[in-house]
């Protein structure tokens, strides 16, 4: 069974165009989390949810929405897209509170062209 | 916020030598310190973890060292095999801080049969 699973795995799209990125867990976790990795492997919180609120908001462009309808799932939407967007997305949960092992997802590569 | 360094960002080593990788952080406050594993095209993976409260630990052939007082950690891989060869990243986090974790920028070990 899948702990945490995105879609999609791989992503294409043109410069400005709005895209979605999808991701659940089935690990009864309280806390989800976004991760950016660039093409330089060095791994960068996006965002972090508790419960569907928002506890950690790193310093991202607003292009960038996360919406968490539920404690199982955060998804993170895209406008506008730019080239430096290109990157892999990786999705995580722990439980909730401090020094928990965060669980990741497959992740998303995602392309801009 | 806390920093966190990864010393060599590459590091070599014949099939069953040892292989040492060294981190630093900066927050004296942070309390708990992951090691996760990335094979290439895929997901970063929990290998061992410590608490600010001991100062060292073992799991077969890895372990962790970590001195508070210099605020340096490090993780030891024994009788290395091929299947060692990854990305190793070093994090920190505190106890206040939302579980979240300060990933260092990523050592690239190769082992070579």
């Amino acid at each position: 069974d899948t702990a945490v699973s995105q879609t999609p795995k791989y992503l294409v799209t043109q410069m400005g165009n709005d895209k979605s990125i999808k991701c659940e867990q089935n690990l009864g976790h309280d806390t989800m989390y976004w991760y950016k990795q660039d093409s330089k492997k060095f791994l960068k919180i996006m965002f972090s949810y508790n419960n569907k609120e928002l506890i950690i908001n790193e310093t991202v462009p607003n292009r960038f929405s996360p919406k968490s309808p539920d404690k199982a799932h955060l998804n993170l939407h895209i406008n506008s897209l730019e080239l430096g967007d290109s990157a892999v997305y990786f999705c995580a949960s722990s439980r909730a509170g401090a020094n928990y092992e965060q669980y990741f997802g497959p992740g998303t590569r995602l392309t801009v062209t | 916020g806390e920093n966190v360094e990864q010393h060599p960002s590459t590091l070599s080593v014949q099939e069953g030598d040892s292989a040492v990788i060294k981190c630093t952080y900066s927050d004296s406050a942070s309390n708990y310190f992951p090691w996760y594993k990335q094979e290439l095209g895929k997901r970063p993976q929990l290998i061992i973890d410590i608490r600010s409260n001991v100062g060292e630990k073992k799991d077969q052939r890895i372990a962790v060292t970590l001195n508070k007082t210099a605020k340096h950690f490090s993780l030891h891989i024994t009788e290395t095999q091929p299947e060692d060869s990854a990305v190793y990243f070093c994090a920190a986090s505190k106890k206040d801080g939302n579980n979240r974790l300060a990933f260092g920028k990523g050592n690239q070990v190769v082992v070579i049969p």
